[in-house]
């Protein structure tokens, strides 16, 4: 089956440490999406990327880095720049922009730092 | 400042009743979609819609393009339905979504 497929499901981390995040798709969508959510607000995005090799920093992009090498893949690390990196972290994928495109996420990640 | 606000944040509700989330936006949109996340924190669409109305089973969405607000309905809801709401919207370039801080339900046997 189709899907969105993100790990690890849960994350601790040392202060000072980096993490990667890792998130898969077989959905063959151009468009791929990550999110922070934190208690009690929206979900604020991070990264995206339209295209393989491209993506672009969202509202709170300070902190974490991505790459996308292939359009299967979106990785993303949590660096230890990121001053408060406790939260639970979505990926998401569309087909490319246009009416008639909805979303999907994955699972998420709950990442902690201890 | 937030492109997207729903109404109302928490919501507790009997077996039984009639339910309905309200959402507004300010941004110009492609569509507008209600994502369904449950405790865990996965999220699944449950609606997409670009105008009028559409029916799912006991969940019913309308959106209002001309006032930006659109509405979740939940008729006869039922303790499975206990999950946060989520209003989002895509953009009307098509390349960003917009997110609300989501409706948090709670259906009581």
């Amino acid at each position: 089956d189709g899907g969105i497929t993100q790990s690890p499901k849960y994350l601790f981390r040392k202060e000072g440490q980096n993490v990667t995040l890792s998130c898969e798709q077989n959905l063959n969508h151009d468009a791929m999406y990550w999110y922070r959510q934190d208690p009690g607000q929206g979900l604020r995005l991070i990264y995206y990327s339209q295209i393989v090799n491209d993506f672009q920093k969202g509202d709170i992009a300070e902190g974490y880095s991505v790459s996308r090498e292939k359009k299967e893949s979106f990785p993303l690390t949590v660096t230890s720049a990121q001053k408060n990196p406790t939260a639970f972290y979505l990926c998401a994928s569309s087909p490319a922009g246009g009416i008639g495109n909805t979303i999907y996420f994955g699972e998420g990640s709950w990442l902690t730092v201890v | 400042k937030n492109e997207v606000e729903q109404s109302p944040q928490n919501l507790t509700a009997q077996e039984g009743e009639f339910i309905t989330i309200n959402c507004s936006y300010s941004v110009g949109i492609s569509a507008l979609h209600w994502l369904q996340q449950h405790p865990g924190g996965g999220i699944v669409s449950l609606f997409m819609l670009s105008s009028g109305k559409k029916k799912h089973g006991r969940l019913i969405a309308t959106i209002n393009i001309q006032e930006k607000h659109s509405s979740l309905h939940i008729t006869a809801s039922h303790p499975r339905d206990s999950a946060v709401y989520i209003c989002a919207v895509r953009s009307a370039t098509g390349n960003q979504f917009y997110f609300g801080t989501g409706t948090s339900l709670t259906v009581i046997p």
